[in-house]
């Protein structure tokens, strides 16, 4: 069965601080994705990896930087969290082929106080 | 930019009825356009994908349209029952493996 995870399902963290949502998947996928869901807006990409160490830019990569130093292993650093910063954030997997369907995670809900 | 619109308000039907959601794009016709349920608190789940050389594509009680006169996607789930209430998310897939995404669509099946 193929799994994506997320390292946590609610997180609440304070303004200013650095925060560090991980994904993990084990389907040797090489594309990797984190969006952001917010109410009305639907799912927005911030940043996307289709190989280890490589990242491009979504649509709203501002506020945002992700690592890569794993091909299992995606994350997504907000470098000083700000209360337009909480949501819910959502990591895919997909695999080689462009239409191919995107494996989701469950979730991490960020709050910024 | 391109753009996925689907209905903002929910469709409540009734159990044993054909569910109709309408999904619209701008500008040109991607090349696939997939579908997606959300269940609450929850990560999106892959149902159907349909190219666009495809008019229909079918997966048990659901079916998928693509027209491209229209520039339209309609997603359709026969029989409803209870247990299909979700919220439905239709995305076209756009050059180097991105999806772009509606807001969804939430389906209430009453009993």
């Amino acid at each position: 069965d193929v799994k994506v995870t997320q390292s946590s399902r609610y997180l609440v963290k304070r303004t200013g601080e650095k925060v560090f949502l991980e994904c993990v998947q084990d389907m040797d996928h090489e594309n990797m994705f984190w969006y952001r869901q917010d109410p009305g807006l639907g799912l927005r990409l911030i940043y996307f990896s289709y190989d280890v160490k490589m990242k491009e830019k979504g649509d709203i990569p501002e506020g945002y930087s992700v690592s890569r130093e794993k091909k299992e292993r995606f994350s997504l650093i907000l470098e000083s969290a700000s209360t337009n910063q909480t949501s819910m954030y959502l990591c895919a997997s997909m695999g080689e082929r462009s239409y191919n369907e995107q494996f989701f995670g469950p979730g991490t809900r960020l709050t910024v106080l | 930019s391109q753009k996925i619109e689907q209905n903002s308000e929910a469709l409540n039907i009734q159990e044993g009825k054909t569910a109709t959601l309408t999904c619209n794009y701008t500008n040109y016709s991607p090349a696939y356009l997939q579908w997606y349920r959300q269940d609450p608190g929850r990560g999106p789940v892959f149902l159907l994908l349909i190219r666009e050389n495809e008019k229909e594509k079918r997966k048990e009680r659901l079916k998928v349209t693509f027209d491209t006169t229209l520039k339209q996607s309609l997603f359709h789930i026969t029989a409803s029952q209870p247990a299909d209430s979700a919220t439905y998310l239709c995305a076209r897939v756009e050059y180097g493996n991105k999806l772009v995404f509606g807001a969804g669509t939430i389906l209430r099946v009453k009993s």
